[in-house]
């Protein structure tokens, strides 16, 4: 069984671009969560996507959106980069109950310059 | 506010010592609680979950207790080995409509030789 497959894996971008991360969860898993890690912070939410719906939102700023696709795969767009945006963006997949937890992806770091 | 505190917040030992790994929260009500490992720019991977009912998990040199009454989990890791070196989320999920999750801060782990 595959696991959560986050694309591209490294990336590098200038201040004032945009990017688009990619992931595909575990097949048969409808829910799919983004999360941003710098160093030294823990893992900070930025939104739960459930069957195309958002279903969940952190406190990001409306710079960061995403959405999902009918297959469950889902993207994640941060338009007009800041340097402070540079980080380990990680992508979990879980099937929505309480009881199965997230499985995650191995995370696109993205580098601002 | 539904918050997870986790100490020590860093934390160096010997290989072949043991140590343990406290998690406090305050998430409330309280579905279920797991232990992630996350190796540097990997994405977190899951150790063990628990329910309300649980004491007691273990996955191998890894052990999770739980008390649900004062709202207080820890990780014992019995004879470490330096694949240990990692940091270390208490991850909690409560039981509202949307099965929003708290992560902590996580602890981060080094073990020497």
């Amino acid at each position: 069984k595959a696991g959560v497959t986050q694309t591209p894996r490294y990336l590098i971008k200038t201040r004032g671009q945009q990017v688009t991360l990619s992931c595909s969860p575990i097949s048969g898993h409808r829910s799919v969560s983004w999360y941003q890690q710098t160093p030294g912070q823990g893992l900070q939410f930025l939104f739960e996507y459930f069957s195309e719906t958002q279903r969940n939102k952190g406190n990001f700023p409306g710079r960061f959106s995403g959405r999902q696709f009918s297959n469950s795969r889902s993207e994640m767009n941060v338009s007009t980069l800041e340097l402070g945006d540079s980080a380990l963006y990680l992508c979990a997949s879980s099937n929505g109950d309480r009881v199965t937890g997230y499985t995650f992806g191995s995370g696109t770091r993205l580098t601002v310059v | 506010k539904n918050q997870v505190e986790q100490s020590p917040q860093s934390l160096i030992i010997l290989e072949g010592k043991n140590c343990t790994l406290q998690c406090n929260y305050t998430v409330s009500p309280f579905s279920n609680l797991r232990w992630y490992k996350q190796d540097t720019g990997r994405g977190p991977v899951s150790l063990t979950i628990m329910t309300f009912s649980e004491n007691t998990k273990s996955n191998g040199r890894y052990t999770a207790t739980l008390d649900a009454d004062t709202k207080q989990s820890s990780l014992h890791i019995t004879a470490s080995q330096l694949s240990d070196s990692a940091s270390y989320i208490c991850v909690v999920r409560g039981t509202t409509s949307y099965d929003k999750v708290i992560f902590g801060p996580g602890t981060s782990l080094s073990v020497i030789p």
